[in-house]
């Protein structure tokens, strides 16, 4: 069953630490995208890639890193986190409608990060 | 700056009740409208989208929505709710390949 996966769904680390949150989809969608989101506040777009070696900083500074060496993989990386780190994040990948030129976004279940 | 707006953050109704749920966004121009809901312990899964055509469009689970260009809205109905339609609802606009989201409006049904 095509699908979007991200692990770990929960982590707890320490401040300094060096995380790297993955996301799989075997949707075979040229379009990665990763949200983070704080409670009640929107989904804020932070990377985005439209294919294999594209990486594109979203509306939200965000100090972490992303990479897309293969399609289907696009994991988020933070070198050395903080507590303001602590949120979750969402990937989605999208499916581009050629008849009306938008993309239909498939989201993950989201790992929520808490740095201590 | 672009934006998406929705007036309600938390609303609490009881079943049988009809509900609205308002969307407003600031882009000019052609968009894509969407909206989003997450229950509980769920993906964020699509609701229903509006791309052209017929501006009142039809969702999953008896849900609809009516595009009014000249208002810049995409406001959200459904006539009556059920308990299991307890979730948060993201009204999203796609623009030029960026797809941005409002805060989200937690629905509560009250059984």
């Amino acid at each position: 069953e095509a699908d979007i996966y991200q692990t770990p769904r929960y982590l707890v680390i320490g401040t300094g630490k060096k995380i790297t949150l993955e996301c799989s989809q075997t949707m075979g969608h040229d379009k990665m995208y990763w949200y983070q989101q704080d409670p009640g506040m929107e989904l804020h777009l932070i990377h985005y890639s439209y294919g294999v070696n594209s990486t594109e900083k979203g509306d939200l500074s965000s100090e972490s890193t992303v990479s897309r060496i293969r399609t289907e993989h696009f994991p988020l990386t933070l070198e050395s986190a903080r507590p303001s780190h602590t949120s979750q994040y969402l990937c989605a990948s999208s499916e581009f409608s050629l008849g009306s030129g938008a993309n239909v976004l498939t989201f993950g279940a989201g790992s929520r990060l808490t740095v201590l | 700056a672009q934006s998406v707006s929705q007036h309600n953050h938390h609303v609490i109704l009881s079943e049988a009740a009809s509900l609205e749920l308002g969307c407003n966004y600031s882009y000019g121009g052609t968009v894509n409208l969407f909206w989003y809901v997450q229950y509980p312990g769920q993906h964020l899964q699509l609701l229903l989208k509006y791309f052209s055509g017929d501006p009142l469009v039809k969702g999953i689970k008896g849900f609809e929505a009516e595009f009014i260009k000249s208002k810049f809205s995409f406001n959200l109905r459904k006539p009556s709710v059920q308990w299991s339609d307890t979730a948060e609802y993201f009204c999203a606009v796609s623009r030029d390949d960026k797809i941005i989201f409002g805060k989200g409006t937690r629905l509560h049904i009250l059984p």
